[in-house]
C-alpha cells in the first residue's frame, strides 16, 4: 500500500513570488505521481504527471515538479504565481504496472495568492 | 479531449429519498471509473471502483447497499445514494480512466440532504 504526505495544509504567498508545494510518498513498488488542482466547488484538473523518463516534469499553467526517488518526493513549483493560482492542490500516487491505476491522494495544500 | 461530465452539479433532497448521480466520459471510452467522496477541508476518499459490465469494488467501510453503482456502458457510470440522510451530505466526485490510464475528473456533485 502507498501513502502520500503533503506537509503544508496552507501556503500563503504574494503575487509574482515563487512557490513550492511539498509532497512525499511511500510505496514498496514503483509509482506514478500526479498533481491535481481543484478550484472551489469544482472537480480536479490534472496539472502534471510523472510516469517515466525525465524526472523534471512540466505541466499546465507554468507549474513543474521534480521526481526525487531517493527522497521519495515530488514537489510542485512555480517561479511566479498569479492570483488565479489560488486553489487546492493535491498530490497523488498510483502503483505502476498493468491494470487500472488506483490513486491515493494527499490531504491537499491550499495555495492562497495575496495581491 | 478526455472530458468527463458529471450531473447534477448540485442536488438538495429530503431525508429518506434516493439520489442518482451520473458520470459520463464524453470523448473516450472508460472501462474503469472511480467514485470519490470529499469532506470539507479533507482529501478525496475513494469509495469504489466501477468496472463496465461487472460489479463495483467497494473500499472498506463503504456500504454497497447504500451507495449503488452501475457501470452499464463504456461511457456511463451512475452512483445512487439510497435512502439519503443528512450524514450523506457531501461532495461526490467521479473520475474515468482515459488515455494513458490517466484519471480524468468530473466537476463534482454537491449533495445536501435536509
Amino acid at each position: 500500500a502507498q501513502s502520500v504526505t503533503q506537509l503544508d495544509s496552507q501556503v500563503p504567498v504574494f503575487e509574482e513570488a515563487p512557490v513550492e508545494l511539498r509532497c512525499n510518498y511511500s510505496s514498496s513498488v514503483s509509482v506514478y505521481l500526479f498533481w491535481y488542482v481543484q478550484y472551489p466547488n469544482q472537480g480536479l484538473q490534472l496539472l502534471l504527471k510523472y510516469l517515466s523518463g525525465s524526472t523534471l516534469v512540466k505541466g499546465i499553467n507554468g507549474f513543474e515538479a521534480e521526481f526525487n526517488k531517493s527522497q521519495t518526493s515530488f514537489h510542485l513549483r512555480k517561479p511566479s504565481v498569479h492570483i488565479s493560482d489560488t486553489a487546492e492542490y493535491f498530490c497523488a500516487v498510483s502503483e505502476s504496472g498493468a491494470g487500472s491505476y488506483q490513486l491515493t491522494f494527499g490531504k491537499g495544500t491550499k495555495l492562497s495568492v495575496i495581491p | 479531449g478526455a472530458v468527463v461530465s458529471q450531473h447534477p452539479s448540485r442536488v438538495i433532497c429530503k431525508s429518506g429519498t434516493s439520489v442518482k448521480i451520473e458520470c459520463r466520459s464524453l470523448d473516450f471510452q472508460a472501462t474503469t471509473m472511480f467514485w470519490y467522496r470529499q469532506f470539507p477541508k479533507k482529501s478525496l476518499m475513494l469509495m469504489a471502483t466501477s468496472n463496465e459490465g461487472s460489479k463495483a469494488t467497494y473500499e472498506q467501510g463503504v456500504e454497497k447497499d447504500k451507495f449503488l453503482i452501475n457501470h452499464a456502458s463504456l461511457t456511463l457510470s451512475t452512483l445512487t445514494v439510497t435512502s439519503a440522510h443528512p450524514e450523506d451530505s457531501s461532495f461526490y466526485i467521479c473520475s474515468a480512466e482515459g488515455p494513458g490510464n490517466i484519471q480524468y475528473f468530473g466537476a463534482g456533485t454537491r449533495l445536501s440532504v435536509l
